[in-house]
């Protein structure tokens, strides 16, 4: 298995709903990331986490809640979100942190 | 800390050849990636250079200068399927993560 899959594609959610975006991956990778990816833009790191501890959080507020419950699976946890947070949110993971990277397909997330 | 810099928008006949330039101002780092993107999808990873010199992979190359802090992709025989942004991104020393450069939108016309 040589990807990274991300659930689900597509998500629409109000601002006071909580919903948890998912990232899995079988390559034996040690690092998974977050980034959030603005139309026109390069993608933006959020979360690193390096042999599921998470070793970088780029002051991302407290409404977005990482977790790595095992070597393979990433998850984002998405609270009382503001409409600014729609975006292409993007999954990757490398075999160690500071490798190239792999990405997901993405799941686009319209808050209202 | 790392900028990038690439031209924000080029423009190619199918066909042709296309050089899409990154120079970069970092402390130091591993190697320079590439990575394509549609629009609506995923970034996929092109490249990855660590050494100097011309890395090839069928009709993409990617080039390396470190002395010159400068790298480019060479996109041979364009077709408008390679219509997509593309992403220059150091990996700096330190085990930190990728920094993206700002990306450059190719288009290719008929």
């Amino acid at each position: 298995d040589t990807e990274v899959t991300q659930t689900p594609k597509h998500l629409v959610m109000g601002m006071t709903n909580k919903k948890s975006l998912k990232c899995e991956q079988h390559m034996g990778h040690r690092a998974m990331y977050w980034y959030k990816q603005k139309a026109k833009k390069p993608p933006e790191l959020m979360f690193v986490y390096s042999y599921e501890k998470l070793s970088i959080n780029e002051s991302v507020p407290s409404r977005f809640s990482p977790e790595c419950p095992n070597s393979s699976l990433l998850n984002l946890h998405l609270h009382a979100l503001q409409p600014e947070d729609s975006a292409l949110y993007l999954c990757a993971s490398s075999p160690g942190r500071g490798e190239t990277q792999y990405f997901g397909p993405g799941t686009r997330l319209l808050v209202l | 800390g790392q900028s990038l810099e690439q031209p924000s928008e080029v423009t190619a006949v199918e066909g042709a050849i296309v050089q899409i330039n990154c120079t970069y101002q970092t402390s130091g780092f591993y190697g320079l990636s590439w990575y394509q993107q549609h629009d609506g999808g995923a970034p996929t990873f092109l490249s990855y250079n660590a050494l100097d010199g011309l890395e090839e992979t069928g009709r993409f190359s990617s080039f390396l200068s470190r002395s010159d802090s400068y790298g480019y992709l060479l996109l041979q025989e364009l077709q408008m399927k390679d219509s997509a942004s593309y992403f220059c991104a150091v990996t700096p020393s330190g085990n930190t993560p990728l920094v993206f450069g700002k990306g450059t939108r190719l288009s290719v016309i008929a």
